[in-house]
């Protein structure tokens, strides 16, 4: 398996732009983390989902954030519109059950 | 809620020995598991060592090693003979088996000199 999957690896827009963050989890898994990483707050929970369901999005900054999982497949972490300190780097992990989770590469956002 | 907690600063170890990273947790779920996760300076996180709630023994993963002390809610990460690659932030992570969330510390980092 190649693993999860994310895109792009590194995202440039300017403040007030729409910006789509893409994940394919590990097939056969059924719980998927969206995760923000910045030096100022570390790695927070955004959304999860289980079995493409949102259990818990509490994490989520605000409302110009969302997420939608269509099917076990395919995930999306939207920001619309953007800010400047929305700039982290943005991590998909996906596990099976309660087994350790599967980290994608990240996806650095930069806001201008 | 849960809550996991790393305060230590950033650390220097000499190489070939061992070190301790501090990971304490809080949640009322009788059910969960504790993670310690690597993430390099390239940014990936890397799996480590896992250990369940109602493990008995300590669980050990090569020159990892967790200290679980259930009652003090504290699950310690060793590392022995400390290698140059070991630089590194660590991350704590806990996920309660009620509802499955995964949650993260702040991370310890670690600077291994020679």
């Amino acid at each position: 398996d190649a693993g999860v999957i994310q895109s792009p690896r590194h995202e440039v827009t300017e403040m007030g732009q729409e910006v789509t963050l893409r994940c394919k989890p590990i097939s056969g898994h059924n719980s998927l983390f969206w995760y923000r990483q910045t030096m100022m707050r570390g790695l927070e929970l955004l959304i999860y989902f289980n079995n493409n369901v949102p259990i818990d999005d509490s994490g989520m900054p605000e409302d110009r954030f969302s997420a939608k999982m269509p099917n076990a497949s395919f995930s999306t972490l939207k920001i619309q519109p953007s800010e400047p300190r929305d700039s982290a780097v943005y991590f998909c992990a996906s596990s099976f059950g309660t087994a350790r989770a599967f980290f994608g590469q990240g996806t650095r956002l930069t806001v201008v | 809620a849960q809550k996991i907690t790393q305060t230590q600063p950033g650390m220097f170890v000499q190489e070939k020995e061992a070190v301790t990273l501090d990971c304490t947790y809080d949640t009322s779920d009788p059910s969960y598991g504790l993670f310690w996760y690597k993430q390099p300076s390239s940014g990936e996180m890397i799996f480590l060592i896992y250990q369940g709630s109602y493990d008995q023994q300590n669980a050990t993963e090569g020159r990892y090693s967790l200290n679980f002390q259930k009652a003090r809610k504290s699950a310690n990460l060793v590392i022995s003979a400390s290698q140059l690659g070991d630089s590194a932030m660590y991350f704590c992570a806990m996920r309660e088996n009620g509802n499955n969330r995964l949650a993260f510390g702040k991370g310890n980092q670690v600077v291994v000199i020679p």
